[in-house]
């Protein structure tokens, strides 16, 4: 069964700090690992990875994968109270289903 | 990115009654379309993958008479909830596959069975 695995599963920095996300997966025939964000609502995308070693990067958000590790990593730099969410990482494995991690909830004070 | 949108956005029902969400991929196609559900604090379950013009697939434990999921057209699939009871209540979310790797969320619906 495939499996994935985020940690911390909380986190609560100030506003500036800089954070770091962690996921970790056990996927038969890995295709890809997605990275969201979901407030009130449905989850919104913000990457997607499928090879190993490239950063993808988004304003103050940026991401990379290792296969080797069997992880990614999720950087937010400068955070700001409007990152407070949940971030969620899934991996799509076979019969192109995405497994979801339970997530980690940031919180930014202030 | 694409849009995928979901109708009703919030429902409550009576126990015993159906509830039918509609979820529309409005700016692609999609062939795949998957339901969730969401508990408090806790992350999204895949229920079932729909197809275009085939039955859906369900996962371990969701019962198929229950959730009917219905896919007629490349940019609709409906859940339709028969006989809701309060274990029921929960957040339902949707997504259409754009190619080969990524998936596009509807809002999503909560339900709450009274």
């Amino acid at each position: 069964e495939d499996k994935v695995v985020q940690s911390p599963l909380s986190l609560v920095v100030h506003e500036g700090d800089t954070v770091t996300l962690n996921c970790s997966y056990e996927v038969t025939n890995f295709r890809s690992l997605l990275w969201y964000k979901q407030e009130k609502k449905a989850p919104t995308f913000l990457f997607m990875l499928t090879s190993s070693g490239i950063e993808k990067k988004s304003g103050r958000l940026s991401s990379i994968l290792d296969k080797k590790e069997l992880s990614s990593i999720l950087n937010i730099t400068a955070t700001q109270t409007g990152d407070s969410a949940i971030y969620l990482c899934a991996v799509y494995g076979a019969n192109s289903k995405l497994t979801f991690g339970k997530g980690i909830t940031l919180s930014v004070r202030p | 990115g694409a849009v995928v949108s979901q109708h009703p956005s919030r429902v409550i029902c009576k126990s015993g009654t159906s509830v039918k969400i509609e979820c529309r991929s409005l700016d692609f196609q999609a062939t795949t379309m998957f339901w969730y559900r969401q508990f408090p604090k806790q992350s999204l379950m895949l229920m079932a993958t729909s197809n275009e013009g085939s039955k859906a697939t369900y996962e371990q434990g969701v019962e198929k008479d229950k959730f009917l999921i219905n896919h007629a057209s490349l940019t609709l699939s409906t859940l339709t909830v028969t006989s809701a009871h309060p274990e029921d209540s929960s957040f339902y979310i949707c997504s259409g596959q754009k190619g080969y790797n990524e998936q596009f969320f509807g809002p999503g619906t909560r339900l709450t069975v009274l």
